[in-house]
């Protein structure tokens, strides 16, 4: 168990919908990162947030936005979906605001998009 | 492009014997991480390496890193039915984000 809890585990939804995936990290960790994982992509990391802000962006579409909250939670909205969104979306935390450090990873969310 | 690229792509072996997987990347590095992923789980950390450092061990798994080549190695000694996963090699360079290679799927047959 890494302690990074990820919610919904599993989400079904039609082309232009709009969804939010959850995730609390590791307790104490202020680094939040996001990562979509297809078939065809790999591992793309999509956008860091730490202590509630923004520190890095990536590959993430406008169509995509996150925040961090004061709790240290961050949600990832995906809006106006589209059948190539369908992946497993990562929550990693970890301890330091920059990569010295290991990622825990949660157990992801794999969202359908039909 | 991707900073770190594995290879093989796949590779199966029988149990017992010794799985080599190799990693390769583009840029001067802070560390180069190692992460094992079971079917549609999330990603485990399995070892770190410094740019300073050249080897370092942990339990069955070896890795070396040569930054003269830009590539580092991973060897899981005696390998288990358990050990079946995908493998990745995470690059972090001086103020850059964490790149994934495509990984290594490895089969280890009982």
């Amino acid at each position: 168990d890494s302690g990074v809890t990820q919610t919904p585990k599993h989400l079904i939804t039609a082309t232009g919908q709009r969804v939010t995936l959850r995730c609390s990290p590791r307790s104490g960790d202020l680094s939040v990162y996001w990562y979509q994982q297809s078939l065809d992509q790999g591992l793309q990391f999509l956008i860091q947030y730490y202590n509630g802000e923004e520190r890095a962006k990536g590959n993430i579409l406008e169509r995509f936005s996150a925040q961090q909250f004061p709790d240290l939670h961050s949600e990832l909205n995906l809006s106006s979906l589209e059948l190539g969104d369908s992946a497993l979306y990562f929550c990693a935390s970890s301890a330091n605001i920059d990569t010295t450090g290991e990622l825990f990873f949660g157990e992801g969310s794999r969202l359908t998009v039909l | 492009s991707q900073q770190g690229e594995e290879d093989p792509q796949a590779l199966s072996i029988q149990e017992g014997e010794n799985a080599t997987m190799n990693c390769s990347y583009k840029t001067s590095i802070n560390n180069l991480q190692w992460y094992r992923q079971n079917s549609g789980r999330g990603l485990v950390h399995l070892i770190l390496i410094r740019s300073n450092e050249r080897e370092k061990h942990s339990g069955r798994l070896r890795v070396t890193l040569d930054t003269s080549k830009k590539s580092s190695s991973l060897l899981i000694t005696a390998s288990r039915a358990a050990d079946t996963a995908s493998y990745f090699c995470a690059t972090a360079g001086y103020g850059q984000n964490f790149v994934f290679g495509p990984g290594t799927r490895l089969s280890v047959l009982p």
